[in-house]
């Protein structure tokens, strides 16, 4: 069974970079397409990225110039970096992996509170 | 982007009734690229149906998904308990994908 799990710092100070890992057990990260997902509190989904195995990535274009997201297979892992982060990055940030293009697994989520 | 416009915002169901959620799109969804979530509070979103009607793996057959082009419904034949939540349309024919706003399904 496929699982998912983010972490990072829970706080981040406004200005900063926004720093977070998701580690795949129980699969490979090869030969599938993963996402990054997050979800205001309270609200709706926001799809932010994805990437390929391979490091093809693609953006969401509204947060593009602030966004990498890389991936490291010898480690099982995906992350995340968000810099000239706002009180608006605050969100549950979730990684997902896609399967005939929709998301079929997901991890449980991280909280990011973005404050000084 | 692809604007999804899910209704009603708030359904109020009993248990055992039928429910039909809806969701449109701004402009047509690629090859039905349309994928529905259920979500519940405090959980990761899980997937219920993709392509528009294939049911994902372990998911129960009285959910089923219809719809092509720029409509889209996700109909629950009967409502047992644990289907009290809300309930996401999401698209992934174009970049970037896109989410609707949600659509509750609450008890009456």
């Amino acid at each position: 069974q496929v699982q998912l799990q983010e972490s990072g710092p829970g706080l981040v100070k406004p200005s900063e970079t926004l720093s977070l890992t998701c580690s795949v057990s129980g699969g490979s990260i090869s030969p599938y397409y993963w996402s990054w997902i997050r979800q205001p509190p309270g609200k709706g989904l926001e799809w932010i990225a994805y990437i390929y195995f391979t490091g093809t990535t693609n953006y969401n274009p509204s947060l593009k110039s602030r966004l990498t997201v890389s991936v490291d297979t010898s480690r099982n892992q995906l992350s995340l970096k968000l810099s000239s982060v706002t009180a608006a990055d605050t969100a549950v940030y979730f990684c997902a992996r896609h399967s005939a293009g929709a998301n079929d697994y997901w991890g449980p989520g991280t909280l990011v509170t973005v404050s000084s | 982007e692809i604007v999804l416009t899910q209704s009603p915002g708030t359904l109020s169901l009993s248990p055992g009734e039928r429910a039909t959620l809806s969701c449109r799109a701004s402009q047509s969804v690629n090859n039905n690229y349309l994928a529905w979530y259920q979500q519940k509070p405090g959980q990761a979103p899980r997937l219920l149906i993709y392509g528009a009607s294939s049911r994902a793996t372990g998911i129960p057959d009285r959910f089923s998904g219809s719809g092509s082009g720029t409509d889209f419904t996700l109909t629950i034949s009967r409502l047992e308990p644990e289907d009290f939540a809300v309930y996401y349309c999401q698209q992934y024919g174009i970049s970037p994908r896109t989410f609707g706003q949600g659509t509750k399904v609450e008890i009456k």
